[in-house]
C-alpha cells in the first residue's frame, strides 16, 4: 500500500500570498495525484487530477505539479475562500490512498 | 453533471449495524464507480470501498473486508454502505463519491455532502 504524506501539517499565509504545498509518495505513482480542497463542515473538492489539471471551474491560482514521488500544489495569491485544508491522493495503485492533509490558516 | 445525495445521520449502539444510502442524480448512474470515503472527527480521508454498479462487483479496503458490503441498486440510482460490528472508532462521517471511469482506480468527484455516524452506548 502506497503511503502518502503531506507536509506541512498546517501553512500559515497571509492573504493575497503565495501558499506551496508538498506531496509526498512513498513509491512512484507516476501523475496518477488528485488534490482536493476541503472546509469546515463540507465535503472535500476535487482541484486538481492528473498533478496538474485543474477540475472543472477551479480558479487558475489553483496549480499542480510534480510526478513520480513528489509532488506540489501552489496557490498563487491566497484569497479569503482558500483557508482550508488540503487532501492529496493517489490513485496509481490500489487501494486509493490520502495524505493525512495540510491546513492552510490566516497569518 | 451527478450530484449525489446521502442519508441522514445515525445514532447507533456498539455492536450493531448501520446502513447508508446515497442517491445519484443525472449523468448514467451504471456508468462509473461509487466509492465510500470516512472522515472521523478531527481526522484524515480513508477509503473503505467502492462497487461498479452495472457490474455488481464491490472492492474493499483491506482494513474493513469483512465487516462492510457496498451494494447498488440500479433501478433507484442508489448505492448503498452497510458497517456492521460497530465500535465508538467508527464514529465518522461517510462520504459517497463518484469515480468517473470506473476501469481504473481514478480521483473522485463529485461527492455526497456525507453523513455523520455516531457509535455511542
Amino acid at each position: 500500500e502506497i503511503v502518502m504524506t503531506q507536509s506541512p501539517a498546517t501553512l500559515s499565509v497571509s492573504p493575497g500570498e503565495r501558499a506551496t504545498l508538498s506531496c509526498r509518495a512513498s513509491q512512484s505513482v507516476s501523475s496518477n495525484l488528485a488534490w482536493y480542497q476541503q472546509k469546515p463542515g463540507q465535503a472535500p473538492r476535487l482541484l486538481i487530477y492528473g498533478a496538474s489539471t485543474r477540475a472543472t471551474g477551479i480558479p487558475a491560482r489553483f496549480s499542480g505539479s510534480g510526478s513520480g514521488t513528489e509532488f506540489t500544489l501552489t496557490i498563487s495569491s491566497l484569497q479569503s475562500e482558500d483557508f482550508a485544508v488540503y487532501y492529496c491522493q493517489q490513485y496509481n495503485n490500489w487501494p486509493p490512498g490520502f495524505g493525512q492533509g495540510t491546513k492552510v490558516e490566516i497569518k | 453533471q451527478v450530484q449525489l445525495v446521502q442519508s441522514g445521520a445515525e445514532v447507533k449502539k456498539p455492536g450493531s449495524s448501520v446502513k447508508v444510502s446515497c442517491k445519484a442524480s443525472g449523468g448514467t448512474f451504471s456508468s462509473y464507480a461509487i466509492s465510500w470515503v470516512r472522515q472521523a472527527p478531527g481526522q484524515g480521508l480513508e477509503w473503505m470501498g467502492r462497487i461498479i454498479p452495472i457490474l455488481g462487483i464491490a472492492n474493499y479496503a483491506q482494513k474493513f473486508q469483512g465487516r462492510v458490503t457496498i451494494t447498488a441498486d440500479k433501478s433507484t440510482s442508489t448505492a448503498y454502505m452497510e458497517l456492521s460490528s460497530l465500535r465508538s472508532e467508527d464514529t465518522a462521517v461517510y462520504y459517497c463519491a463518484i469515480q468517473e471511469d470506473p476501469v481504473v482506480t481514478g480521483w473522485f468527484d463529485p461527492w455526497g455532502q456525507g453523513t455523520l455516524v455516531t457509535v455511542s452506548s
